[in-house]
């Protein structure tokens, strides 16, 4: 079970914005890595991978935008947000079929 | 990257079964998985099921073992998903996600096949 926080966030332009995600079980690979994604899916499109195993960005995510964490917590890190960042981030656990997505948390700009 | 070109709407009755094609293009074939999530309307996203064309193997749900199947055509780079016993629970967008041979990751989505149960 992956679970996100928080749900909502509305984030003043050029201020960070932070979301968590905790699995109830570990991630952590004999591999060494976290198998832990971070997406966004913006308004009316399909979801994009942002963040692979943990803490690699996808081609053409800016290092504006960064994952972090071990184990069973982790975190993804959005400093000067803008309007481009808007929409709804889901984490997903790849380590073990079935994979699970967490909730989702929208973020929207103030 | 691979780009994923999936089949269009579709509307179905109670009971009945949909297909839905994914055709990939752009890397080898058998160099990735093909999954599918599915997003009821105004939900969150739900893994599926993915196929592995390199070992021509599948994996399902287990909630949806018993009315989904997902096949591999190779020589068309075509994989399809096929829904059965359809209820109004149904009713969401499909999308293909393309995933790393390695396991964890879906880098490349389709733009989605919205499919509406309807009586």
């Amino acid at each position: 079970v992956m679970t996100q926080s928080p749900l909502s966030l509305s984030v003043t332009p050029g201020e960070p914005a932070s979301i968590s995600c905790r699995s109830n079980q570990s991630l952590l690979h004999l591999d060494g890595n976290n198998y832990l994604d971070w997406y966004l899916q913006k308004p009316g499109q399909s979801p994009h991978l942002l963040i692979y195993l943990g803490s690699n960005r996808a081609s053409g995510v800016p290092d504006r935008i960064s994952g972090s964490g071990s184990v069973t917590d982790f975190t993804l890190q959005i400093n000067r947000v803008g309007a481009a960042d808007v929409g709804v981030y889901y984490c997903m656990q790849g380590l073990q079929s079935p994979y699970t997505f967490g909730q989702g948390t929208k973020l929207e700009i103030k | 990257q691979v780009q994923l070109v999936q089949s269009g709407s579709e509307v179905k009755k109670p009971g009945a079964s949909v297909r839905v094609s994914c055709r990939t293009s752009g890397a080898t074939f058998n160099s990735y998985t093909i999954n599918w999530v599915r997003q009821a309307p105004g939900q969150g996203l739900e893994w599926l099921g993915g196929v592995i064309p390199l070992f021509r193997t599948t994996d399902y749900l287990q909630r949806f073992q018993d009315r989904l199947t997902i096949t591999a055509d190779e020589s068309t780079r075509t994989v399809y998903m096929e829904l059965r016993s359809l209820t109004f629970e149904d009713t969401a967008i499909f999308y293909c996600a393309t995933g790393d041979l390695g396991g964890g990751y879906l880098d490349s989505w389709g733009p989605g096949t919205l499919v509406t149960v309807s009586s």
